[in-house]
């Protein structure tokens, strides 16, 4: 799976928008985005993930540039709930769906009030 | 809907002894994972399960092993344990049979090794 860079941590003020970044220089063109998050004490949490078009839920938004080489996730109106350590991963799809991950240090988002 | 479910949630062992972990995945999920997260990392893999069957083992001694049930549930087990083998242990399900179905984790397993 093709390796990922993230920034090691970031400040987002409670209502604004929180971008992250991810670059993925090194993505084959059967490999997906995904992002996680983890939360103190808890096990990582499934946010988004897609391919090459930009990707919408009731979480976040993914946009992945028309290079596939870099993404981010936008948290559209932070609060603090959202402090935690974002995870950007890229992996391809398997016959038996996507269990090998690979995660890396990931980025860690703090919300200040 | 119940997530992935797992236990105990806390453990201490000793040095040498043997542990055994429990993983239920979500209904109607077919593929179970395991990995392990030691402090300050990202989660390392370690199994995947599907249908009774491995299908995948990351780069860990024969002193871990998994097996699957056939109600899908999972087991990992680890002998002669480590100091460093103290982690949380994480278990993820997914449908299995689905291209890029996500993985869903549960809030894992938190095992020290005095």
């Amino acid at each position: 799976d093709a390796k990922t860079t993230q920034p090691t941590s970031m400040d987002c003020a409670e209502g604004r928008a929180a971008n992250l970044p991810c670059n993925h220089s090194t993505i084959s063109g059967n490999e997906y985005v995904y992002w996680y998050r983890q939360i103190h004490s808890q096990g990582p949490q499934y946010i988004i993930h897609g391919l090459k078009n930009n990707e919408t839920n009731e979480m976040a938004s993914l946009i992945i540039t028309e290079d596939r080489k870099s993404s981010t996730l936008i948290l559209p109106h932070a609060t603090l709930r959202d402090t935690a350590v974002y995870y950007c991963i890229v992996s391809a799809a398997t016959n038996f769906g996507n269990e090998k991950l690979t995660f890396g240090t990931g980025t860690r988002l703090t919300i200040i009030p | 809907d119940a997530g992935v479910t797992q236990s105990p949630t806390h453990l201490i062992k000793t040095r040498g002894q043997h542990v055994t972990l429990r993983c239920s995945p979500i209904s109607g999920h077919k593929s179970v994972s395991w990995y392990q997260q030691v402090l300050g990392q990202g989660p390392q893999f370690i199994f995947q399960y599907y249908e009774k069957e491995e299908r995948g083992r990351g780069n860990f001694p024969d002193r871990f092993s998994a097996r699957q049930f056939p109600n899908y549930s999972s087991e990992l087990n680890v002998n002669a344990l480590l100091l460093g083998d103290s982690a949380l242990y994480l278990c993820a399900s997914t449908y299995g049979t689905v291209n890029n179905s996500p993985l869903h984790f549960g809030n894992g397993t938190r095992l020290t090794v005095t």
